[in-house]
């Protein structure tokens, strides 16, 4: 299985600032996808991230609040814009194995005042 | 488009006796189905998985779940709770279409009694 780390694991930031959250994976992978868990909720997809091509995002998710990187097979980030207090939420990193199993990282707690 | 419904958002059992905990999927293709489990504070697990090939299927910990397309079901089972099985889960759906993102459930959380 593939391992994934976060950075941040938390942040407290102030409204209208802007937060960029990496994800790093100890092996190389096609796709990647970012997901939302707004408190007491299940887990939203944002976008999925190939490597070499524009996100894809999903039904009420869109570039100029999400921006997301993807330079290489190891490597992603997702930047959350003009953050307000309804941005509070845990961001998670997810990948794809060889065997169709989706991992999940940590996840970034984000709180946003 | 597909999609999963928990039917229960709590469910509380005694420890030792059996849990049960309920999903019902929809789809036009052939679904991959997944339980996902989150303790507090920490990230998903995934638990188990069915993929077309048998459709009991048996995960970590002791769950099990059985895939019955008759009834679009994919219930997750234990025989005996233990304490340690108190967290929230996830019924999880992928349709085998090229497309790779899960759909997520809204959760079930189970409470472990003593």
């Amino acid at each position: 299985s593939a391992v994934i780390s976060q950075k941040p694991s938390r942040d407290i930031c102030q409204r209208g600032t802007s937060l960029t959250i990496q994800c790093q994976v100890d092996s190389q992978v096609t796709m990647m996808f970012w997901y939302r868990q707004q408190p007491g909720q299940s887990l939203t997809l944002i976008a999925t991230a190939n490597q070499g091509s524009e996100a894809t995002y999903e039904s009420g998710f869109v570039i100029d609040k999400f921006p997301i990187s993807r330079p290489n097979l190891t490597f992603s980030t997702l930047t959350v814009s003009n953050m307000s207090p309804e941005d509070s939420s845990i961001y998670l990193c997810s990948t794809l194995s060889s065997y169709n199993e989706q991992f999940f990282g940590p996840g970034t707690r984000l709180t946003v005042l | 488009a597909q999609s999963v419904t928990q039917l229960d958002s709590h469910v509380s059992v005694s420890e030792g006796t059996p849990v049960l905990l309920r999903c019902n999927y929809s789809s036009s293709y052939s679904p991959s189905l997944f339980w996902y489990v989150q303790h507090p504070n920490k990230g998903l697990q995934l638990l188990l998985k069915y993929t077309s090939a048998a459709t009991l299927v048996k995960g970590i910990n002791g769950f099990e779940a059985e895939f019955k397309k008759s009834e679009t079901s994919f219930h997750l089972t234990k025989p005996s709770a233990h304490m340690s099985d108190a967290a929230e889960y996830f019924c999880v759906v992928r349709m085998d279409t090229g497309r790779r993102a899960l759909t997520f459930g809204s959760g079930t959380r189970l409470q472990v009694q003593p």
